[in-house]
């Protein structure tokens, strides 16, 4: 257990739909990165989060958003679903960027 | 931009010794991490290089040479449990604060008996 929270586990949705993935880092860390992980693509970064401010922006959609609330918690909103949004969507933790990461357990997006 | 090459898939018997390669292109480098992961489970870390040569932890070890845009794991004394896919990945300079992760697209090995 890497002390990474994310809810839901399974998140079973229809094609235009709006979701919303949540993560609680670790204890006292600051940074929150969101990744996606599909079978073709790999493990792909979406976003970084540092204390509430975005510090990095990777291959995310327009479509995609996320933010971090002052408890440090994270959210990442998916709108319009489509069938190739299918995927799982790991959200890490690290207390400041010099360190690893640890990957909470994901959540599994299944688009139909 | 960058570019992460691992094999796919290899396959080792149980307690005999690995070596999972792993090259890289990268504008900028900050470190490379090996992580494991089991299917549909998180990825856990196993180790970080910055400089140049060899961190041993254990059964698993880590080599980086920067100028060569290379580095391996090597895994010892196998067990079945060490099925599982290898994920090598780069953390590139990318300014202050950023420090997302490159990952390739992961080497799946098999121990076999």
């Amino acid at each position: 257990d890497s002390g990474v929270t994310q809810t839901p586990k399974h998140l079973i949705t229809a094609t235009g739909q709006r979701v919303t993935l949540r993560c609680s880092p670790r204890s006292g860390d600051l940074s929150v990165y969101w990744y996606q992980q599909s079978l073709d693509q790999g493990l792909q970064f979406l976003i970084q989060y540092y204390n509430g401010e975005e510090r990095a922006k990777g291959n995310i959609l327009e479509r995609f958003s996320a933010q971090q609330f002052p408890d440090l918690h994270s959210e990442l909103n998916l709108s319009s679903l489509e069938l190739g949004d299918s995927a799982l969507y790991f959200c890490a933790s690290s207390p400041a960027g010099e360190y690893e990461q640890f990957f909470g357990p994901g959540t599994r997006l299944t688009v139909l | 931009g960058q570019n992460i090459d691992q094999p796919t898939e290899m396959t080792a018997t149980e307690g005999a010794i690995v070596q999972i390669n792993c090259t890289y292109q990268t504008s900028g480098f900050n470190g490379l991490f090996w992580y494991q992961q089991h299917a549909g489970e998180a990825p856990t870390f196993l180790s970080y290089n910055v400089l140049d040569g060899l961190e041993e932890k254990g059964r698993f070890s880590s080599f980086l040479s920067r100028s060569k845009g290379y580095s391996y794991l090597l895994l010892k004394e196998l067990q079945m449990k060490d099925s599982a896919s290898y994920l090598c990945a780069v953390r590139p300079y990318s300014g202050a604060g950023s420090y997302q992760l490159t990952f390739g697209k992961g080497t799946k090995l098999s121990v076999i008996p």
